[in-house]
């Protein structure tokens, strides 16, 4: 399978900082970007999906200024959760698919706990 | 007509022993269907999937039932072992690049 790396693994920030995380995929381009959140023991919540180049579309209920999402390249998305606060602290996982296929390779994940 | 559904939610099995866990959907026009495999602060992986054409898909001990009338399908890990012990989750797509529609989780403990 693919191999995606997520930097950082865990962060911890004072709330109303800014917090920027990023997705690599290390191994093939990706095509389509997709970030995830996961509170504990839950399933994962879909918050955008992103093409390269171009805006991502977010889901109802995700502000996408407050989660800006950014494709730079084919190998590379970015996740800034703006102004964090505690209810911002979650699991962010990133996911990529390449082109032309089905799977979805999900990076290991981003910890993230605002104070 | 966007949920997917699964169960049980937690499972415990006995070293050996055949792991089943559930899935159900309304969209018929979902045509891949993926499990996930996730350990405990890691991103999930993916185990095994299916696409509707087929009833039945097996990787190792790892085994996709589908019955497209009944909109359902399930999971089977034979032979199961401690280190199977993850949190499950099935989802489901429509269309190639479509998004993701997880079910809710099954939390697997394979005791010794």
């Amino acid at each position: 399978g693919a191999v995606v790396s997520q930097h950082p693994s865990r962060v911890i920030c004072k709330s109303g900082t800014s917090v920027k995380i990023e997705c690599r995929s290390l191994d093939f381009q990706a095509t389509t970007m997709f970030w995830y959140r996961q509170f504990p023991k839950q399933s994962l919540m879909l918050m955008a999906t992103s093409n390269e180049g171009s805006k991502a579309t977010y889901e109802q209920g995700v502000e996408k200024d407050k989660f800006l999402i950014n494709h730079a390249s084919l190998t590379l998305s970015t996740l800034t959760v703006t102004s964090a606060h505690p209810e911002d602290s979650s699991f962010y996982i990133c996911a990529l698919l390449a082109g032309g296929t089905d799977t979805q390779y999900f990076g290991p994940g981003t910890r993230l706990t605002v104070l | 007509q966007q949920q997917v559904k699964q169960s049980p939610q937690s499972l415990i099995v006995q070293k050996g022993g055949i792991s089943i866990i559930n899935c159900a959907y309304e969209n018929t026009a979902f045509d891949y269907f993926p499990w996930y495999q996730q350990f405990p602060g890691k991103g999930p992986a993916l185990l095994i999937a299916i696409r509707p054409d087929v009833s039945e898909k097996k990787e190792g001990r790892f085994t996709i039932s589908f019955n497209k009338s009944a909109k359902q399908f399930s999971l089977h890990i034979m032979d199961s072992q401690p280190g199977d012990s993850a949190t499950y989750f099935c989802a489901a797509r429509r269309g190639q690049g479509g998004k993701l529609i997880f079910g809710q989780g099954t939390e697997l403990s394979v005791k010794p």
